[in-house]
Order: C-alpha cells, then structure tokens, then sequence
C-alpha cells in the first residue's frame, strides 16, 4: 500500500514563525503536491513538483515555499507565518506525469496561527 | 478553463436508501473524473475514477458513478446507504496539460441511522 506521511498531526506556531511542513512518500512516485482544506473552499493547490529539485506554483504560493531534495520528500515552508495560515494542510503524491492516475494522500496537518 | 461543482454542501440519507452525491464539470476534450472520500480527522481517499470506456464505473465500498456526457456530470451512487459512509465527498477533474488537478468545494454525507 502507497503511504503518504506528514511530520505532524496538530501544530500551533506563533505569527511571524517559519514553519516547516514535511511530507514522505514510500512509492517512488514522481508527482508531489500540497493543498490547503478550508471549510466551503474545498482544496486548493499550492504547489508540486514532478521531479527532484523542480517545483512549480498552484493557485494560491503567496507566503509559502517548498523544497524537494529526495525524490520521497516534499516540504512546505511557511516564511514567516500568519493567522490567515490557519488551515489544514494536504500533502499528496501521484505516479507518473499524467492526470490519468490517482492522488494519495496524507492524514493532514492542521496548522493554528496565534 | 477546467473546472468542477458540487451543487449540495450536505447530503442526508436515511441507512438502507440509495444514495446520490452530484458532481458536473467542465473540461475540454475528453475528461479523467476522481471521486476521493474523507473521514473525519482524516486525508483523503481515492474511490473511483473515469477514463475511458464504460459510463458506469464501480469502484471502493460499494460506490460507483455514472459518467453522462451530454449532462456533463459524474454523479456518486451507492444503491444502500451505511451509517460508516458519513464523509466528505470530492469531486475532481485534471487540468489538461499540466499535473494540477481541480476539486470541487466537497459535499458532507450525513447517512443517518
């Protein structure tokens, strides 16, 4: 089975913090995304990367950055964090460079801005 | 530009009733449609998806879903409904010549006992 992992389940950082958001994936799969979940607003991407050391901006990269490294591992940076960040944070990955396969998810990170 | 709706925030159906949770889109060319559940505190899960071929799809738990292209809709079916599929539901389309893909805003299902 495809599993996704995300570093932390609940996270509380103070306004101003940079915030580190990790992802792992044990599949080999090319294709790395993060989204934001906000109530009525559904998911909405804020980057991903298909390949190592390339990413590319989704709809929504003000404030964020994103590192991948290793092929497994995707980051999500907060720069310099604010109470608008308060949401819960997606990570998902995907097999090949086509839409024709399915997303895999991780349990999420609810992040809370103080 | 691609996109996708769910029209019903929140679906209530009685345990044993069949279910329907309604998604239309709009895409050019031929689409790819995913279906992705979520459980409370939890990520989402893949349920079902359309490429080519037959417009009925059948996928996870005991869903499918009907692919209608002169509607311009993928509705999620399950002929009877169970408590345990009380969920967010996501309706999602790729964008074509990119990896982005496009979720709808999500439709609760309250499948009450």
């Amino acid at each position: 089975d495809v599993k996704v992992t995300q570093s932390s389940r609940y996270l509380v950082k103070r306004t101003g913090e940079k915030v580190f958001l990790e992802c792992v994936q044990d599949m080999d799969h090319e294709n790395m995304f993060w989204y934001r979940q906000d109530p009525g607003l559904g998911l909405r991407l804020i980057y991903f990367s298909y390949d190592v050391k390339m990413k590319e901006k989704g709809d929504i990269p003000e404030g964020y950055s994103v590192s991948r490294e290793k092929k497994e591992r995707f980051s999500l940076i907060l720069e310099s964090a604010s109470t608008n960040q308060t949401s819960m944070y997606l990570c998902a990955s995907s097999f090949l460079r086509t839409w024709a396969y399915e997303q895999y998810f991780g349990p999420g990170t609810r992040l809370t801005v103080t | 530009a691609q996109s996708v709706a769910q029209p019903e925030d929140q679906v209530n159906v009685a345990e044993g009733n069949p279910l329907t949770v309604k998604c239309t889109y709009s895409v050019s060319g031929n689409p790819y449609l995913f279906w992705y559940v979520q459980y409370p505190n939890r990520g989402l899960q893949f349920l079902l998806k359309y490429i080519t071929g037959d417009n009925l799809v059948k996928g996870s738990y005991g869903f499918e879903a009907e692919f209608n292209k002169s509607q311009t809709s993928f509705h999620l079916k399950k002929p009877s409904a169970l408590v345990s599929d009380s969920a967010l539901y996501f309706c999602a389309v790729p964008t074509s010549g990119t990896y982005k893909y496009i979720f709808g805003t999500g439709t609760r299902l309250k499948v009450l006992a």
